[in-house]
């Protein structure tokens, strides 16, 4: 598609529940990042696939959170047993090869863990 | 460690205005500095410097790179209600993995 599409966009969890977020990059797009942003605050990088393999995933906290880029499906990032401070906004952002600083941002999900 | 600093971290101006965003940063291997716009939810790119001296433009908004000084500026003239936003500022680093390094911010309020 001409836009990363994140899927939902909003997700209500209970504290220790599972959350799964989606997220279709732009066709040809060889970049997916993952970002947590906090009330409006600054973008925490989580994680970087090229193509299916991961790139980066210095941010990510291992615990609890693991994220996939398979072959024709969407790219997802879960969270096992949410927690209070993952409430957060999750942007999902694709980058073409030639350029891959040039992100293109999904409009995000917004996850409430109650 | 590398770092992107903006200021002024708010700024209220009214429309017709010109305002001035700056962006400093102390990176170990430059390759790029991009300025994005955050409305309501997703930033949405509006330029990436990666020469020094070479203004880019796009209507009212220009920016350019000092990468002596190491700073860049993003100039809106003319401004309008619908430029209220936060702009970003972020260096992309080599070191790191090529992590984008991401400013705090300067959240722009146009008063009509």
């Amino acid at each position: 598609g001409e836009e990363v599409a994140q899927t939902p966009k909003h997700l209500v969890r209970g504290e220790g529940q599972k959350a799964k977020l989606y997220c279709a990059p732009i066709k040809g797009h060889s970049y997916v990042f993952w970002y947590q942003q906090v009330l409006k605050n600054e973008f925490k990088f989580l994680i970087s696939f090229q193509n299916e393999n991961v790139f980066d995933e210095t941010g990510m906290p291992k615990e609890r959170f693991s994220a996939k880029c398979l072959p024709n499906s969407p790219c997802s990032l879960e969270i096992q047993a949410t927690k209070l401070e993952d409430s957060a906004v999750y942007f999902c952002a694709s980058s073409h090869w030639g350029a891959r600083e040039k992100l293109f941002f999904g409009s995000g999900t917004q996850l409430s863990v109650l | 460690e590398d770092k992107v600093v903006q200021s002024p971290l708010s700024l209220v101006v009214h429309e017709g205005d010109t305002v001035t965003l700056n962006c400093s940063y102390e990176v170990t291997n430059f390759r790029s500095l991009l300025w994005y716009k955050q409305e309501k939810k997703a930033p949405t790119f509006l330029f990436m410097l990666t020469s020094s001296g070479i203004e880019k433009k796009s209507g009212r908004l220009s920016s350019i790179l000092d990468k002596k000084e190491l700073f860049s500026i993003l100039n809106i003239t003319a401004t309008q209600t619908g430029d209220s936003a936060v702009y970003l500022c972020v260096h992309y680093s080599m070191d790191s993995n090529y992590q984008l390094i991401w400013g705090a911010g300067t959240k722009l309020i146009i008063k009509p």
